[in-house]
């Protein structure tokens, strides 16, 4: 079975704050993904990586910025925390395109509040 | 624009009434419609991948079906535990991004 785990399943940060959520997949899948999701918006999706070191802008990547140093790990940072920021944080990872299944696996997601 | 919609936005059944929900798309060479569970607080589990119309495919009490503008989710004499969030995705051209729907949050009562 897949599995994607993320750092916490809840956190609270004050305003300004620096703010690391870690994300680690064990299927050797190349993509790795990180959304957000809010009440009435969906998944709005923030960044992705399709290799180590390599990273795209999402719709929404405003304020946030990504690490990439292992396969496994997707890291999503908060360089400035804001209270626009609360929300439920959810990492996927998938096989790139074209490796058979490509459907994105989702980890059990991190609801940040920030104070 | 890539886009997904989904109805209805809530959804009351009683145990044993079956219904189905509905994922209406608009994508520019679909690459892929995919069906997630959500429950409260956790992350979306996966259901089905869909890739051509006239396809369809089963689990349990869950049925997806494909055509070319809308999928249905089809749930079939639903129990309690049947009760989350369903939310549909879309993958179009060659992109490695889904297009999520807001979903349908189906409460079955016993």
């Amino acid at each position: 079975d897949v599995k994607v785990t993320q750092s916490s399943r809840y956190l609270v940060k004050r305003t300004g704050e620096k703010v690391f959520l870690e994300c680690v997949q064990d299927m050797d899948h190349e993509n790795m993904f990180w959304y957000r999701q809010d009440p009435g918006l969906g998944l709005r999706l923030i960044y992705f990586s399709y290799d180590v070191k390599m990273k795209e802008k999402g719709d929404i990547p405003e304020g946030y910025s990504v690490s990439r140093e292992k396969k496994e790990r997707f890291s999503l940072i908060l360089e400035s925390a804001s209270t626009n920021q609360t929300s439920m944080y959810l990492c996927a990872s998938s096989s790139r395109l074209g490796a058979g299944t490509d459907t994105q696996y989702f980890g059990p997601g991190t609801r940040l509040t920030v104070l | 624009e890539d886009q997904v919609t989904q109805s209805p936005e809530a959804l009351r059944l009683q145990e044993g009434e079956s219904s189905s929900l509905n994922c209406s798309y608009t994508v520019s060479g679909l690459r892929g419609l995919f069906w997630y569970r959500q429950d409260p607080g956790k992350g979306p589990e996966f259901l089905f991948t869909l890739y051509s119309a006239g396809e369809e495919k089963e689990k349990e009490r869950l049925k997806a079906t494909l055509t070319k503008k809308e999928s249905f989710l089809h749930i079939t004499a639903p129990k309690p535990e049947d009760s989350a969030t369903y939310l549909c995705a879309v993958r179009g051209g060659a992109t490695n991004k889904l297009i999520f729907g807001t979903g349908t949050l189906l409460a079955v009562q016993p």
